[in-house]
Order: structure tokens, then sequence, then C-alpha cells
């Protein structure tokens, strides 16, 4: 089945604890992105990256680090996560990036940050 | 700059009663539009997409959307709402090179029995 996985589905943690959000997909797609849904705000892109080793600063970068070093996961690191970093975060995944491509969507993590 | 306004952040349907639900846009060349749903505790679906041709588009669950160039619109619409159609659903618009929609802030509906 073609998806998009992410773990942890649900984390807690404090600020400042170093966290990594994975994601991976099996649908050997180029272009990988991740997404922060606030209420109110709708999804605004945090990072996205067009292939292996090439990534690129979505609207709301600060405070987040991404890699791609395999074509199938994209994940997503918070070196020290603060209380505003509390979000819905969303992986999504699509075959060469171009605007007619259809995204795929992770199921979401929900993070929490005391 | 690519933009997105849904500006109904709640709508309130009854079972088996006709649903629209309004996105405007801006965007300076054609724009790449597409509609998004969100079930409770899921990832985002796309339901429809509208690149060129025929601006009433058909999506997946009922569901189809009508480019207007003139009004800067993409509504949603969906003749006969089912309870399973209660849910978050966004407009997104997009366009040439790289791929960095810019997503609506969703719009929630609510589906009474």
């Amino acid at each position: 089945e073609a998806q998009v996985t992410q773990n942890p589905r649900y984390l807690i943690t404090v600020t400042g604890k170093k966290l990594t959000v994975t994601c991976s997909q099996n649908m050997n797609h180029e272009y990988m992105s991740w997404y922060r849904q606030d209420p109110g705000l709708g999804l605004r892109q945090i990072y996205y990256s067009m292939n292996v080793e090439v990534t690129d600063k979505g609207d709301v970068p600060e405070g987040y680090k991404v890699s791609r070093k395999e074509k199938r996961n994209f994940p997503l690191i918070l070196e020290s996560p603060s209380p505003n970093q509390t979000s819905l975060y969303f992986c999504a995944s699509s075959l060469t990036g171009v605007s007619t491509d259809t995204q795929y969507f992770g199921p979401g993590t929900r993070l929490t940050v005391l | 700059a690519q933009s997105v306004t849904q500006p109904d952040i709640h709508i309130t349907v009854s079972e088996g009663a006709s649903l629209e639900l309004r996105c405007n846009y801006s965007y300076g060349a054609t724009p790449y539009l597409f509609w998004y749903v969100q079930s409770p505790g899921q990832g985002l679906q796309l339901l429809l997409k509208y690149f060129s041709g025929d601006t009433l588009v058909q999506g997946i669950k009922g569901f189809e959307a009508e480019f207007k160039r003139s009004q800067s619109s993409f509504n949603l619409r969906k003749p006969s709402v089912h309870w399973s159609d209660a849910a978050e659903y966004f407009c997104a618009v997009g366009g040439g090179g790289s791929y960095i929609p810019t997503f609506g802030r969703g719009t929630s509906l609510i589906v009474h029995p």
C-alpha cells in the first residue's frame, strides 16, 4: 500500500530536549516536505526536499532542521524545542515536486513542548 | 505573493443539504488550485485539483469545484452532504516551478443529522 508514515504520532517533551520526527514514504517520490498546522493558520511549510541531499526552506523554517540522506526518509529535527513549536506536524511527498503532482500526506504528529 | 482566503471558519449543514465552501485566491499567473479534506485524526487527502481546461472539476466523494477567474474563486460544492463529510477542508494554490503551495486556514464542516 502506498503511504507516508510518521513516527511518533504523539510526543510530549520539555523545552530544550532535542527530538526527531521521522517520515518515510514507499512510493519512490523525489519530493518531500514538512508542514505544521496551527489553529486558524492552516498549513505552513517548514522545509522541503526536491531529492536526496537537496533541501530548502519553506515559509517557517526557524528552529527546525531536516536531512535527506535517502530518498524514502525525510526526518524533521528540533535541536532545542520551545513551547511555540507545539503543533501538529505533517510530512508529505509527491512524485517530482511540480505543482501538478498530487501530494500524499502522512497521518500527522502531535507535538507538545512544555 | 500567492495567498488563499477561506472566509468561513465553520459551516454547519444538515445531512442531505447542499454544500458550498468558499475559496478566494491571489496569484499572479494561471493558478493551480486544490481542495483537500482532513478527517479527524487523519492526514490531508486530495479531493480535486484544477490546472487548466474545463473550469468545472469533478473530484472524489461526490465533490466538485468551479474555477472562476473573474472572481478569483475556486468554490467547493456537493449536492447532498453525508454525515461522513464532517471534516476540515483546505483550499490551496500553487503554480509553475517548484512546489510551494499556499494553504488557506481551513473551513470546518459540521453536519447535523
